[in-house]
């Protein structure tokens, strides 16, 4: 079946520091590809997503490109701030599939220091 | 838009109870999902509810498990003897599918928190 894995955390980065949070996929078919936030104490907010490959989600300085060749969707930003504190996870869907239900990877933890 | 709403936010209860949470979803939104999320992992897939039909059940939802959408709005979800093994986040999300595209955003709620003793 479908599955999502992402880098073990935690991640402890210092402000202005360049973040990398890989993210790999398996999945039969064409999956969309997500990134969910999660603020202390606050439900998932979408991030970022793509559909389709080569296509790159942007969003608060964060990005990540779908990468079919290495089915990848690393999420990147070039300098952290403080309030990106948070838990970070990768998901999918997949129309070759369960077209509807998003598959998660078990999330990142990342603790920007001032 | 106010947002996906769950409630209660929190619930503790004793090994053996019923239980029974609500999502209300973004209004005119087709599509509500349950989840639930361990500590330490990430939301795992419930079901799903197309308007007022339940399509897809995974196998993570046993016999005790039973979830409702009438008349296509608000979803419940109950958990009839529950067990320690319940303890965990419940999320509710909603999506407005057009067509037959899947690959629309989920809106999550804050989640109802259940701990079973």
């Amino acid at each position: 079946g479908d599955s999502v894995t992402q880098m073990e955390g935690p991640v402890t980065l210092s402000e202005e520091a360049f973040l990398t949070i890989n993210c790999t996929y398996t999945a039969t078919g064409y999956p969309s590809l997500f990134w969910y936030v999660q603020y202390p104490g606050e439900g998932l907010q979408l991030l970022l997503k793509a559909t389709k490959a080569d296509d790159k989600g942007s969003n608060k300085g964060f990005e990540a490109t779908y990468r079919k060749e290495t089915t990848s969707f690393h999420l990147e930003k070039g300098s952290v701030q403080v309030s990106d504190s948070a838990v970070y996870f990768c998901a999918l869907t997949n129309s070759g599939g369960s077209n509807y239900k998003l598959t998660f990877g078990k999330g990142t933890l990342l603790t920007v220091n001032p | 838009d106010t947002g996906v709403s769950q409630n209660p936010r929190h619930k503790i209860t004793k090994r053996g109870q019923n239980v029974t949470f609500r999502c209300d979803p973004i209004s005119e939104h087709n599509r509500l999902y349950w989840y639930r999320q361990t500590l330490g992992q990430g939301p795992e897939f419930l079901t799903y509810f197309q308007n007022e039909a339940q399509l897809e059940k995974s196998r993570l939802l046993s016999d005790r498990f039973s979830a409702e959408r009438p008349k296509g709005s608000f979803s419940t979800l109950e958990i009839q003897r529950t067990e320690q093994g319940d303890s965990a986040m419940y999320l509710c999300a909603s999506s407005l599918a057009i067509g037959g595209e899947g690959q629309e955003t989920q809106y999550f709620g804050p989640g109802t928190r259940l701990l079973v003793l």
